[in-house]
């Protein structure tokens, strides 16, 4: 069965460091979503991504945040200069044509 | 702006009892409906959805859901919990109408499953 894959499924880094988040999403899928959950919290949007650009973004996802799909099949998401608070579970969603999402297993960043 | 309420922080029950998890959302408009369900440590798994039609929905291992558009609640329920049940279960609420992958989640609802 198709699969969204995430890596690296654990990355501890320095404050100020950047870290780039990769994502696979199953290959006829046509939306792809970053969420984020904080230790112990709710689930929340980060941004989606359509035809290669950014539909949607939430407050959170300030211009420390980006994302790219540079080939056919990753979907990255980079935080340029980590802090503190960025320490959390990214998840990397896709669907094909809305509704449901199909998360990856998440990336957890630990920001020292 | 869409909503998701789950009204219960923690619950407890016995290991062969009955189980509903209660969820209430705001939408303008008819919403897709998603409960998800998440061990320690690990990602999001899909237990049921609603898009349409029958309000009542099957899901995986056991769990259905109902969709009552007049009460705005889209509560879980399984009629014999068992021990390897216990995780945290959320609640979703996306959109047909826009962006229809963006979902907003509940805060959770922690399970635990006395033997």
């Amino acid at each position: 069965e198709p699969e969204v894959t995430q890596t690296p499924s654990h990355q501890v880094t320095q404050m100020g460091q950047e870290v780039i988040l990769r994502c696979v999403p199953i290959s006829n899928h046509l939306y792809f979503y970053w969420y984020r959950q904080i230790l112990g919290q709710k689930v929340e949007f980060l941004v989606s991504f359509y035809n290669n650009e950014i539909s949607e973004k939430s407050e959170i996802f300030d211009d420390q945040f980006s994302v790219e799909r540079p080939d056919g099949s990753n979907f990255t998401l980079k935080i340029r200069s980590t802090k503190l608070e960025d320490s959390a579970m990214y998840f990397c969603a896709s669907t094909r044509a809305g509704g449901e999402l199909f998360f990856g297993e998440g990336s957890r960043l630990t920001v020292l | 702006a869409q909503s998701v309420t789950q009204p219960d922080i923690h619950i407890t029950v016995s290991e062969g009892a009955s189980l509903e998890l209660r969820c209430n959302y705001s939408y303008g408009a008819t919403p897709y409906l998603f409960w998800y369900v998440q061990s320690p440590g690990q990602g999001l798994q899909l237990l049921l959805k609603y898009f349409s039609g029958d309000t009542l929905v099957q899901g995986i291992k056991g769990f259905e859901a109902e969709f009552k558009r007049s009460q705005s609640s889209f509560n879980l329920r399984k009629p014999s919990v068992h021990w390897s049940d216990a995780a945290e279960y959320f609640c979703a609420v996306g959109s047909w109408l826009t962006n229809a992958g963006k979902s907003t989640f509940g805060d959770g609802t922690t399970l635990t499953v006395k033997p």
